[in-house]
């Protein structure tokens, strides 16, 4: 099993429209979860970033973390253009500050 | 401004060819890593260092090497063994995080190495 998986293949929402990326991860120690999206030739940002389970939101972005079932999602709300990216999830590891990724979710958002 | 800056952003390796890869920060981070992203894939974790003059071999450190003699910096060096280097590199840092804490890592804008 993989340290982090996320499902496979792009994602093509309309403009508008709620893209939704799922995450799952197989440490169930672990404690740190994070988005970083990708533009395509640019490196990775930060976007999110959770730690508890439920809901945490900013701006159109919203990260869920369900920690029982090892789960972590991003909402993306009314969606851009300009959200047109791959959006990598990335877990802690152990007990310093590395981080598994996973391969990343290419999102094409249509006008 | 804060921030990391790689360079160069382009490299070319001939064969045999040990290259260098710059990444220097002045964020003040301790924390500073390497990743290696293929098409189509995720980061890879090369090696990563939480303080100076110490280092620890990431994932898929075969084939490099690294230093760490100040905080500022942490050179990469893709070395002839290293079969198929032709990758995005990214080098991160970010503050060290113990358990519980929670230091995001910052990126570089890479350097793209391929082969001649």
């Amino acid at each position: 099993q993989k340290e982090v998986e996320q499902n496979s293949g792009p994602l093509s929402v309309p403009e508008g429209a709620i893209a939704s990326l799922n995450c799952t991860y197989s440490d169930r120690g672990s404690q740190s979860f994070f988005w970083y999206r990708q533009y395509s030739g640019k490196s990775p940002e930060l976007i999110m970033s959770i730690y508890s389970n439920g809901d945490k939101e900013d701006g159109r972005f919203t990260a869920q973390l369900n920690k029982a079932s090892q789960y972590v999602s991003l909402l993306i709300r009314d969606s851009q253009p300009s959200d047109s990216a791959t959006y990598h999830c990335a877990v802690k590891r152990g007990g310093n500050n590395r981080l598994a990724f996973g391969k990343g979710n290419q999102v094409v958002v249509i006008p | 401004d804060g921030g990391i800056t790689q360079s160069p952003k382009y490299l070319f390796r001939k064969e045999g060819q040990n290259v260098t890869l710059s990444c220097e920060q002045n964020l003040n981070h301790d924390a500073m890593y390497w990743y290696r992203q293929d098409p189509g894939q995720g980061l890879r974790l090369i090696y990563y260092s939480q303080i100076v003059n110490d280092f620890q071999k990431g994932d898929i450190a075969e084939g490099y090497s690294v230093s760490r003699e100040k905080k500022e910096s942490f050179p990469l060096t893709v070395t002839s063994a290293q079969k198929n280097p032709t990758a995005f590199y990214l080098c991160a840092s970010s503050i060290p995080g113990g358990p519980g804490a929670d230091q995001p890592q910052h990126f570089g804008d890479g350097t793209r190495l391929s082969i001649l």
